[in-house]
C-alpha cells in the first residue's frame, strides 16, 4: 500500500518560530510537492522537487523554503512563522507528470 | 504558465439529480495531463481519473463521466444520479513536464453537497 506520511496532524507554533514540516514517501517517487489549502483558494503550490537536492518555486513560495536531502523525504520550512501562515499543509508525491499524485493526511498548522 | 479554474465554488443538489462540475485550464504545452480528485469530509484526497492531452475520448465509470474538449480547454466531470456519499470537494488539476520537473497545479475546488 502506497504511503505519504506527514510528521504531524496538528501543530501550534508561536509567531517568529522556525517551523519544520516533514513528509516521507515510500514509493520511490521522483516528484514531491508541498501545498497549502485554504477555504475558497483550493490547493496552492508552495514548492516542488523533481529530484534529490532539486527544487522549484511554486505559486506562493514567499516565507517558505524546502529541503530534499534524500529521495523519500521532503521538508517544508517556515523560516519565521507568521499568523498568515496558519493553514492546512498537504504533501504529495508522484512518479512522473503523467502519474497521479498521492497525498499525505495533512498538517493543520496554527500560528499564534 | 499553467492555470486551472473551477468557477463553481459551491453546488447543492438533491439526491438523484445529475450534476456537472466545470474545469477550464490554461497551458502552453502540447503534452499535458489532467486529473480529478475528490476530497471527502475526512480530508484525504482521492484520485479519480487522469487524461492526457492526446486522448480526447470521453470516459464513463459507473455514475461518473468526464468530457475532455481541447477546443475549449475544458475537462468537465458529471455525476449521474447523485448520492449523499458524493458530497465532497472536487479538484481539477493540470500537470506539465517542464524543463525542470513536473509542476502539478490545482483549481480552487468545487464543494458539492448532495441533500437527501
Amino acid at each position: 500500500d502506497v504511503k505519504v506520511t506527514q510528521s504531524s496532524r496538528y501543530l501550534v507554533k508561536r509567531t517568529g518560530e522556525k517551523v519544520f514540516l516533514e513528509c516521507v514517501q515510500d514509493m520511490d517517487h521522483e516528484n514531491m510537492f508541498w501545498y497549502r489549502q485554504d477555504p475558497g483558494l483550493g490547493l496552492r503550490l508552495i514548492y516542488f522537487s523533481y529530484d534529490v537536492k532539486m527544487k522549484e518555486k511554486g505559486d506562493i513560495p514567499e516565507g517558505y523554503s524546502v529541503s530534499r536531502e534524500k529521495k523519500e523525504r521532503f521538508s517544508l520550512i517556515l523560516e519565521s512563522a507568521s499568523t498568515n501562515q496558519t493553514s492546512m499543509y498537504l504533501c504529495a508525491s508522484s512518479l512522473s507528470a503523467r502519474s497521479e499524485a498521492f497525498f499525505g493526511q495533512g498538517t493543520r498548522l496554527t500560528v499564534v | 504558465a499553467q492555470k486551472v479554474t473551477q468557477a463553481q465554488t459551491e453546488i447543492s443538489v438533491v439526491e438523484k439529480e445529475d450534476v456537472t462540475l466545470d474545469c477550464v485550464y490554461e497551458t502552453r504545452d502540447t503534452t499535458y495531463y489532467l486529473f480529478w480528485y475528490k476530497q471527502p469530509p475526512s480530508g484525504e484526497l482521492v484520485f479519480l481519473i487522469r487524461r492526457n492531452s492526446f486522448d480526447e475520448q470521453n470516459e464513463i465509470s459507473g455514475r461518473y463521466s468526464w468530457n475532455f474538449q481541447k477546443s475549449t480547454s475544458s475537462f468537465n466531470f458529471t455525476i449521474t444520479a447523485s448520492q449523499v456519499v458524493d458530497s465532497a470537494v472536487y479538484f481539477c488539476a493540470l500537470s506539465e513536464e517542464e524543463t525542470s520537473g513536473s509542476r502539478l497545479t490545482f483549481g480552487e475546488g468545487t464543494q458539492l453537497t448532495v441533500n437527501p
